[in-house]
């Protein structure tokens, strides 16, 4: 299996730009979720999905948007990239219950100048 | 808004040294999850603890989960240099199981 996975690695915007990050997971996990790591502040949760078709916001998901068409993927789409988005995204699935595991993908790096 | 307090945000020690962080909230969570991540890598899940006043034990590590649910600590015995990382706590909050909530984190640094 190759657990979760993410691209691009790296990412450098001009403001205003909209891209779309990838998050694809082979372990038929219900629960994914997209979190931002920025220095000192842990990791915040963006947006989240229970399930193909149902979506639910997070923490901070102004300037975000997210889909799930299908159990494995679960893209984030920035729609105008801001500076303030500048950070590292993260995204993990896990199955549904309160002791899930959450596994977690190794990261796009996003700079917006 | 549930919130985590995570502390120290730093720790720097010799190797064969204790230490402890700990995981404070006024909120009460379902469950709390420990994760260690090394640089350039997502997380990775060490423990979860979900009773109140639960003790577990991973080699050196010992992680205990309040009374109250409330807060959570993470022990580290005789420290070794392959402990250095970065060391997130979050919790799960009533019915939103899959939602966490993380900590700031704590940047262990041990010295050989």
């Amino acid at each position: 299996n190759a657990g979760v996975t993410q691209t691009p690695k790296f990412q450098v915007l001009k403001t205003g730009q909209s891209m779309t990050l990838q998050c694809a997971q082979d372990m038929n996990h219900e629960y994914m979720s997209w979190y931002r790591q920025d220095p000192g502040m842990g990791l915040r949760l963006i947006h989240y999905s229970v399930g193909a078709g149902i979506t639910d916001q997070g923490e901070v998901p102004n300037g975000y948007n997210v889909s799930r068409s299908t159990t494995e993927d679960f893209p984030l789409r920035l729609l105008s990239a801001a500076p303030s988005q500048t950070s590292v995204y993260f995204c993990a699935s896990s199955y549904w219950g309160r002791e899930g595991e959450q596994f977690f993908g190794p990261g796009t790096r996003l700079t917006v100048l | 808004t549930q919130l985590l307090e995570q502390s120290p945000q730093f720790l720097s020690i010799q190797e064969g040294e204790n230490l402890t962080v700990y995981c404070n909230s006024s909120s009460v969570f379902s469950s709390l999850q420990w994760y260690r991540q090394e640089p350039g890598e997502g997380p990775v899940l060490l423990v979860t603890v979900v009773t109140g006043g639960e003790v577990k034990k991973l080699k050196r590590l010992t992680f205990q989960f309040g009374d109250a649910r409330k807060d959570s600590s993470l022990h580290i015995t005789a420290a070794q240099t392959g402990d250095t990382g970065l060391y997130l706590c979050a919790g799960a909050g009533g019915t939103s199981y899959g939602k966490l909530t993380f900590g700031q984190g704590t940047i262990l640094t041990v010295h050989p």
